[in-house]
């Protein structure tokens, strides 16, 4: 167990919808990941926060965004979705002054 | 970016066996990370190894930063071995992602 915790385990949904993935990074770590891992694509990052502001993007679509709260869980929200978004999506989070990265247990993503 | 490839992309051990699996990456590197990802899906850490080498019970790790590789190696392989085997780097200033290879894929029979 990283210690970094996904809500839902699973989703299905339909096309054209809007769903909302949670995050809640391990006690004292700041930063925040999410990435995507499809088949054809493999794992690809999508964006970071640290300590609630945006720090990096990837491969993030406008359809995507992301945000970091106060009390420092994430939230990633995937709108309009396409049969293309079905995907697993991790969520990591890293201690203050390390790049260690520890990865939730992913949210697995079906659009039909 | 930099670029990450792996290999094999495919492995297939009997149980006992021992194997090597390898990561080349394009350009220098701040961090190196080392996961498995079982058949449930789940990404476990197994090593952070930027440089050097590590031992954690059957499994190892050697970076040579300076040649721009990564081994992992696997003793004794057991069948809850089986999985993908992913190695992600991080590269230069500020740049705090993962970028990851596309995988070793291992199998292990009884």
């Amino acid at each position: 167990d990283s210690g970094v915790t996904q809500t839902p385990k699973h989703l299905i949904t339909a096309t054209g919808q809007r769903v909302t993935l949670r995050c809640s990074p391990r006690s004292g770590d700041l930063s925040v990941y999410w990435y995507q891992q499809s088949l054809d694509q493999g794992l690809q990052f999508l964006i970071q926060y640290y300590n609630g502001e945006e720090r990096a993007k990837g491969n993030i679509l406008e359809r995507f965004s992301a945000q970091q709260f106060p009390d420092l869980h994430s939230e990633l929200n995937l709108s309009s979705l396409e049969l293309g978004d079905s995907a697993l999506y991790f969520c990591a989070s890293s201690p203050p002054g390390t790049t260690t990265q520890y990865f939730g247990p992913g949210t697995r993503l079906l659009v039909l | 970016g930099i670029q990450v490839e792996q290999s094999p992309p495919d492995l297939i051990l009997q149980e006992g066996a021992n194997s090597t699996l390898r990561c080349n990456f394009s350009d220098s590197v701040n961090n190196l990370q080392w996961f498995h990802q079982n058949p449930w899906g789940q990404l476990i850490n197994l090593f952070y190894i930027p440089s050097g080498t590590k031992q954690n019970g059957r499994l190892s790790a050697t970076t040579v930063a300076t040649e721009r590789y990564s081994l992992l190696y696997i003793s004794s392989s057991q069948t809850t071995d089986s999985g993908v085997y992913f190695c992600a780097v991080q590269s230069g200033a500020g740049s705090y992602q993962l970028t990851f290879g596309k995988g070793t894929k291992l199998s292990v029979i009884p």
